[in-house]
Formats: C-alpha cells, structure tokens, sequence
C-alpha cells in the first residue's frame, strides 16, 4: 500500500523555465509534508516543507503548494538551474495512532534541466 | 558536527552470511530511521525508533532486525543475507519533540548480496 505516490518517474525541463514535481497521498492522518533532493551516491537533503494548516509554502525559488481536499502537494522551482537537476522525493507524516514517528517517502522524480 | 554517520559505506555479502549497519547521530534527535532505496522504488521505511527504547516495523521489515542502543545509535541486522536485499540503505534522524521537522539523512550503505 503506496501512501504517498510520485507518479511521475521523471521530468525534463528547459534552464530558466519552471518545473512543477507532483505528489500524491492516501493517508488523512498526514499533516505534514517535505521535500526532499537526491544527488547520486549522496544521502537525500531536506529542501521545504509545509504544514497541513497551510496551502503554500516559499523559500527562494522553491514554492510548495498543498490540496488537502485533493490530498495532493507539489513543488514549484523558479527558475529551474542545471544544478536543481536531482531526484527529488516527498514525504509525509502525522502523529495519529499508529503512525507516530513515521516518515514515508514516495518514489521520486529524477528531474534533468537542460542548459 | 557530523549529524548523521553510517558505517560501513560499503560492503559485499555472501548469500546467508550475516552483519550489522551501523548509525550514529550526534544531534541529540529523539527518532531514528532506517531506509532502503532501490531504482523505481523511492525509500522504503525498514523500521523506526520514534524514541528511545521503541521501535516499530515499516513498510518492509521481512529480513531484518534493529537494535535502538542508546539515543545516538541505532543499528540494523540482517541475519541471513539474500541477494534481494541487494540495495542502498539510509539512516536518518529527526527530533520528534519539536513538531514538524526535518530528518537528516547518512550517505548512505551500498551493499552488494551475491
């Protein structure tokens, strides 16, 4: 059972445009979301987060964005740079029942931007 | 401040032989976290330790045993090793007190099973 699901397995985009990453989950107990990039034979590095009280969330050129009635989050980067180029994994959690301290993870997007 | 450190970053096994990951965080974190990453499969939780003195199964424990140590530490076994088990394994760390926050990750143990 997939809770949060990144059905996307990659995205290719122009340097300088915008890239939209998209995240789904099944689990309402969620409340809390993050993003996470993955560069080759490096450990995953936290990028933004946002919390179910909010819909949007912005840091630089990240945004992230969360639908809770969709239950569906996504991750704007504007512009895009070649260095963005990743894989970027998003995550949940939420404290109810027997999810307290659990973090699950989708199966990321391998992101590529083209100079 | 070394956060998050896993030994060793590689290893070969033998098919049934056994061994020990190990993970020592140094940010005085109250949750442990054990992952396995493989391609088209993101991270897959093992087990957690959402404090010291528990832990719980994640989305696939089959194979594998944990030890929470001591806060710092927390280590993962595999008793009889398979060539399914083949993969890339993270440790992370989260300070669970403090609502909504980031884990930070290891660099990672690639271990080959033949």
């Amino acid at each position: 059972d997939q809770q949060v699901k990144q059905n996307s397995p990659s995205l290719s985009v122009q340097e300088g445009r915008i890239s939209i990453l998209n995240c789904d989950y099944t689990n309402s107990m969620f409340d809390y979301f993050l993003w996470y990039k993955k560069y080759p034979a490096e450990g995953p590095t936290f990028l933004i987060s946002i919390s179910s009280i909010k819909d949007k969330n912005e840091d630089g050129r990240f945004t992230v964005f969360l639908n809770k009635s969709a239950k569906h989050l996504s991750l704007h980067i504007v512009p895009s740079q070649p260095g963005d180029s990743a894989v970027y994994f998003c995550a949940a959690s939420g404290d109810g029942g027997t999810s307290y301290g659990k973090l699950t993870f989708g199966q990321g997007t391998i992101l590529t931007v083209h100079p | 401040n070394a956060g998050v450190t896993q030994t060793p970053k590689f290893q070969v096994l033998k098919t049934g032989q056994s061994m020990t990951l190990q993970c020592a965080q140094d940010m005085n974190h109250n949750s442990m976290y054990w992952y396995r990453q493989d391609p088209g499969m993101g991270l897959r939780l093992i087990y957690y330790s959402a404090s010291e003195g528990t832990t719980d199964k994640g989305e696939v424990p089959n194979g594998y045993n944990v030890s929470r140590l001591n806060k710092r530490e927390f280590s993962l076994r595999l008793e009889s090793a398979a060539p399914s088990q083949t993969s890339v394994y993270f440790c992370a760390s989260r300070d669970k007190l403090l609502l909504n926050t980031e884990a930070f990750f290891g660099q990672g143990t690639r271990l080959t099973v033949v």
